[in-house]
C-alpha cells in the first residue's frame, strides 16, 4: 500500500462546477496535510494546509480532513480553466518525523 | 518576503560527473527538504535538514548528499551521475517540520 495515494486522472469538469480531489493516506500518526498545485514545467506551489480534522476554507478553496478514516479532500469551487493542473496531496509528521510524503499527483482539466 | 530561490536553474552534466545545487530559504525558515521529481517516480524526498543537522533521510544512495550552513542556506551534492539522475531538483523550506513548506523553482539537471 502506498503511504498516501490519489488518483492519478485526469479529472475533467466544466467551467464553473465543483472539483473534488481526494487522498488517502496510511500512517495514522501523520500531523500536517497539505496541497500543491503545479503546473506543468513548474514547481509545486501550496494552496491549502490543515492540521485539525474538519473543514478549512480559503476563498474558493476548501480542505477537508477526517484523521479516523486517513482521508483528505481539496473542493475548488467555480472551477476556472487556471485551474488546469497537476494537484499533489502531501503528509507529514508520520512516524514521528518531520517528513513530508507526497502522493503522485491529481492532473485536473477545467474545461471552458 | 522573497521566496526560496535556487541555483542553478538548468544543469548540463555528463555521466560520472559531480554536481552540486544550492537553495537558500525564505528568510526565518530553519528546515530545508530535497526532493528529487521524475515523471515516473513523482516527487521523491532525499533529506531534509535544520539547524545544520540532517534529521532524515529518504531512500537515496550515498551519492546524494547535502549539508546546511549556520546561515540555513543548503546544499546537496551528486557525485558520479548516471544518467537516471535526470530529472528536477526541488528545495523547500519552512519554519520548522512538518509545518506547511514552500518551494523553490527547482534546478532541472540532464544528464548525458
Amino acid at each position: 500500500q502506498k503511504e498516501v495515494e490519489q488518483n492519478s486522472g485526469p479529472l475533467s469538469v466544466p467551467e464553473g462546477a465543483i472539483a473534488s480531489l481526494n487522498c488517502t493516506y496510511s500512517d495514522r500518526g501523520s500531523q500536517s496535510f497539505f496541497w500543491y498545485r503545479q503546473y506543468s514545467g513548474k514547481s509545486p506551489e501550496l494552496i491549502m494546509f490543515i492540521y485539525s480534522n474538519g473543514d478549512k476554507e480559503d476563498g474558493r478553496f476548501t480542505a477537508q480532513l477526517n484523521k479516523a478514516s486517513q482521508y483528505v479532500s481539496l473542493l475548488i469551487r467555480d472551477s476556472q480553466p487556471s485551474d488546469s493542473a497537476t494537484y499533489l496531496c502531501a503528509v507529514g509528521g508520520g512516524s514521528g518525523t518531520y517528513k513530508y510524503i507526497f502522493g503522485t499527483g491529481t492532473r485536473l482539466k477545467v474545461l471552458a | 518576503k522573497a521566496g526560496v530561490t535556487q541555483t542553478p536553474r538548468y544543469l548540463i552534466k555528463t555521466r560520472g560527473q559531480q554536481v552540486t545545487l544550492s537553495c537558500s530559504p525564505i528568510s526565518g525558515h530553519r528546515s530545508v527538504s530535497w526532493y528529487q521529481q521524475t515523471p515516473g517516480q513523482g516527487l521523491q524526498f532525499l533529506f531534509e535538514y535544520f539547524s545544520e543537522t540532517q534529521r532524515n533521510k529518504g531512500n537515496f544512495p550515498g551519492r546524494f548528499s547535502g549539508r546546511q550552513f549556520s546561515n540555513s542556506r543548503s546544499e546537496m551534492n551528486v557525485s558520479t551521475l548516471e544518467l537516471g539522475d535526470s530529472a528536477l531538483y526541488l528545495c523547500a523550506s519552512s519554519t520548522e517540520g512538518p509545518y506547511e513548506q514552500y518551494f523553490g523553482p527547482g534546478t532541472r539537471l540532464t544528464v548525458t
